[in-house]
């Protein structure tokens, strides 16, 4: 098993939808948690950090559920400029340097 | 505010030849930086990272070295090159463990793509 998964997509999804990436990891140890995207060709960026049960940025909404070790990313409203590769990623308890990311999951937002 | 600069952006190389691929960070002292090297259509896989000037983790045995001369200046180096080294090669900082805690968040220089023919 992977330690971090992700759909594999790629999701195509109309402009306005609403779309959900989803993302579970194995090390029941993990800390921190967080959603990258990655434009075509460009670094990754930071998206959002997933703070304790769950956050909420505008039109993202993060949700984490440690007893099933599953992270969750919400758009609403998808725009155009969503489109992107999303990145979980996961940071293992008792480092603060080993990040481990998942393969990412593409999405492209259709006019 | 915190800025991190890579150069080259896009590298062609020989096989056999060597490689100097350079990252420096402004802005912040002390951070923890890191090496990551991305193939087409992959994940990231984390190569090296430094939490100090002259320390170095390897976290993958291959023909790549790093050094840190300076505290915010990271370098990737090879002394000859193979195919297999073709990717994009990321440079990422991060808070340093006396100012970091658990939410360590990673931040991203614009890469080098690399090409080995």
């Amino acid at each position: 098993r992977k330690e971090v998964e992700q759909d594999p997509g790629p999701f195509n999804v109309p402009e306005g939808a609403t779309v959900a990436f989803n993302c579970t990891y194995s090390n029941s140890a993990s800390q921190s948690f967080f959603w990258y995207r990655q434009d075509c060709r460009k670094e990754p960026k930071l998206l959002m950090s997933v703070y304790s049960s769950g956050n909420e940025d505008g039109r993202f909404t993060a949700q984490l559920n440690r007893a099933s070790q599953y992270i969750s990313l919400l758009i609403r409203d998808s725009k155009l400029s969503d489109s992107a590769t999303y990145l979980c990623v996961v940071n293992i308890k008792g480092s603060n340097y080993q990040l481990i990311w998942g393969a990412g999951t593409k999405l492209i937002i259709k006019p | 505010s915190q800025t991190i600069h890579q150069w080259p952006a896009t590298l062609v190389q020989p096989v056999g030849s060597p490689l100097s691929l350079e990252c420096t960070v402004e802005g912040t002292s002390n951070p923890n930086l890191y090496w990551y090297r991305q193939a087409a259509g992959r994940g990231l896989q984390l190569l090296f990272y430094s939490v100090g000037i002259g320390q170095i983790s390897s976290e993958v045995p291959q023909n790549l070295s790093a050094s840190r001369p300076q505290d915010r200046q990271f370098i990737l180096s090879s002394k000859k090159l193979l195919l297999s080294d073709s990717g994009f090669y990321l440079c990422a900082w991060s808070r340093g463990t006396r100012t970091g805690g658990y939410y360590n968040e990673q931040f991203f220089g614009p890469g080098t793509r690399l090409t080995v023919l």
